[in-house]
């Protein structure tokens, strides 16, 4: 079956880059996504990335996909507090179903 | 900007009640989910729902759940009788279409069982 693997914490200082790393089992996703989860809130969309590109930029978010690996990871660069949240990545499954990573909570330290 | 609606923010029911979950998707919207989150553990797909049918779930969804959508803008989950384990957020989606690439998530609704 699926499965969607992160590490569970990342503690970074305001300013510099954070990098969250994800590992996925399902070849055939057309589209990964990264989703944040700010506390008592719901999942935002922050980016995704389509099967046939490896890597993709949008602002201070960059996404890298390694296909052969199927290894997913999101850049933050110039991190910052605003930033502490809980990062999940996602790939579809399905008929447009999101499987989810455990989620990466991302400390920023002033 | 259009946004996903769920109420209540919070539910507190004793096991063996039935409790119904709402949702009111975006508008124009197609296609509608169920999520839920188990406290510190990763969110799971429940069930998928289109042209006012279940078009995929999860072996989370078994015949204690139930979606509905009763009036062309809410939609509604049903647990029949609820356990412990129930406890949790549950969090509605929608999604234009298909070959859309974003659900759009509601804020979620903690349902905690006693």
């Amino acid at each position: 079956g699926e499965d969607v693997e992160q590490s569970l914490f990342l503690s970074v200082r305001e300013g510099d880059s954070s990098v969250i790393n994800c590992t996925y089992t399902d070849s055939s996703s057309t589209y990964l996504y990264w989703y944040k989860q700010e506390p008592g809130a719901g999942l935002q969309l922050l980016t995704y990335i389509f099967s046939n590109m490896d890597m993709k930029q949008d602002q201070r978010l960059t996404v890298l996909l390694n296909k052969k690996d199927k290894h997913l990871s999101l850049r933050i660069a110039d991190t910052q507090t605003g930033d502490s949240a809980i990062y999940f990545c996602a790939e579809i499954v399905g008929a447009n179903n999101l499987f989810f990573g455990t989620g990466t909570r991302l400390t920023v330290i002033p | 900007e259009p946004e996903v609606t769920q109420t209540p923010s919070h539910q507190v029911t004793q096991m063996g009640q039935e409790v119904i979950l709402r949702c009111v998707p975006i508008s124009n919207h197609l296609y509608f989910y169920w999520y839920r989150q188990i406290l510190g553990q990763k969110v799971e797909f429940l069930v998928s729902f289109y042209n006012n049918e279940i078009s995929e779930k999860s072996e989370i969804f078994d015949d204690q759940f139930s979606v509905e959508r009763p009036d062309g803008s809410n939609f509604t989950l049903k647990i029949r009788s609820t356990k412990l384990e129930d406890s949790a957020m549950y969090f509605c989606a929608s999604c234009p279409g298909v070959a859309y690439n974003e659900q759009f998530f509601g804020p979620g609704t903690r349902l905690t069982v006693l």
